[in-house]
C-alpha cells in the first residue's frame, strides 16, 4: 500500500520557535508538495520540489523553507514560528513528467501557534 | 497566471436529487485534470482523473466528470445525491509536466434529507 507519512499529527507551539514538519513517501516520485489549507482559502501551495535537491518557491513560500536531501524525504521548516502559521500542513507527491499519476497525499499535520 | 476556478463555494441539494459541482480551468494544450474529496476531518482522496484518453471519466461513488477543452470545463455530476456525499470538493489541474498541481478553493457539497 502506497503511503505519503507526515512525522506530527497535531503540533502546538509558541511564537518564534523553530518548527520542522518531516514528510517521506515509499512510491519513489520525483515530485513533491507542501500545500496549506485554511477555511474558504482552499489549498495554497508553499513550496515544492521535483527531484533531489531541486525545490520551487510556490505562491506563499514567506516565512517557510525546504531541504530535499534524499528522494523520499521532504521537510518543511518554519524558521519562527508566527500566529498566521496556524493552519493544517498537507503534504503531497507525485510522479514526474508527462504522465501524470495520481496525487498522494499524507494526513495532515494540524500546527498552532500560541 | 494559471488558474482553476470553482464557480460555486457552497452547493446543497435534497437526497437523490442530481448533484452538478462546476470546475472552470486557464486554457492550457493537455492538462492533466482531477477532483478530489475531502469529509470533515479526513484525508484528500482521489475521485477521478482525466489524462487525455476519453473525455468522460467515471470515478468512485456514481460521480462522473467531462472534459470539455472548447469550454475548458470539467464539472462533476452524480446522478443521485446521498448523505454520505456531503463534503468539500477540489478540482485540480496539472498544466504541464514537472509543474505543480494548482487547486481550486473548494466547493462544499450539502446534502439535505
Amino acid at each position: 500500500d502506497v503511503k505519503v507519512t507526515q512525522s506530527s499529527r497535531y503540533l502546538v507551539k509558541r511564537t518564534g520557535e523553530k518548527v520542522f514538519l518531516e514528510c517521506v513517501q515509499d512510491m519513489d516520485h520525483e515530485n513533491m508538495f507542501w500545500y496549506r489549507q485554511d477555511p474558504g482559502l482552499g489549498l495554497r501551495l508553499i513550496y515544492f520540489s521535483y527531484d533531489v535537491k531541486m525545490k520551487e518557491k510556490g505562491d506563499i513560500p514567506e516565512g517557510y523553507s525546504v531541504s530535499r536531501e534524499k528522494k523520499e524525504r521532504f521537510s518543511l521548516i518554519l524558521e519562527s514560528a508566527s500566529t498566521n502559521q496556524t493552519s493544517m500542513y498537507l503534504c503531497a507527491s507525485i510522479l514526474g513528467g508527462r504522465n501524470t499519476g495520481e496525487l498522494f497525499f499524507g494526513e495532515g499535520s494540524r500546527l498552532t501557534v500560541l | 497566471a494559471q488558474s482553476v476556478t470553482q464557480l460555486d463555494s457552497h452547493v446543497s441539494v435534497s437526497e437523490g436529487t442530481p448533484v452538478l459541482l462546476r470546475c472552470n480551468y486557464s486554457s492550457s494544450y493537455s492538462p492533466s485534470l482531477f477532483w478530489y474529496v475531502q469529509h470533515p476531518n479526513k484525508g484528500l482522496q482521489l475521485l477521478l482523473k482525466y489524462t487525455s484518453a476519453a473525455t468522460l471519466v467515471k470515478g468512485i461513488n456514481g460521480f462522473e466528470a467531462e472534459f470539455k477543452k472548447s469550454e475548458t470545463s470539467f464539472h462533476l455530476t452524480k446522478p443521485s445525491a446521498h448523505m454520505s456525499d456531503a463534503a468539500e470538493y477540489f478540482c485540480v489541474v496539472r498544466f504541464s509536466g514537472n509543474t505543480p498541481l494548482v487547486f481550486g478553493k473548494g466547493t462544499r457539497l450539502s446534502v439535505i434529507a
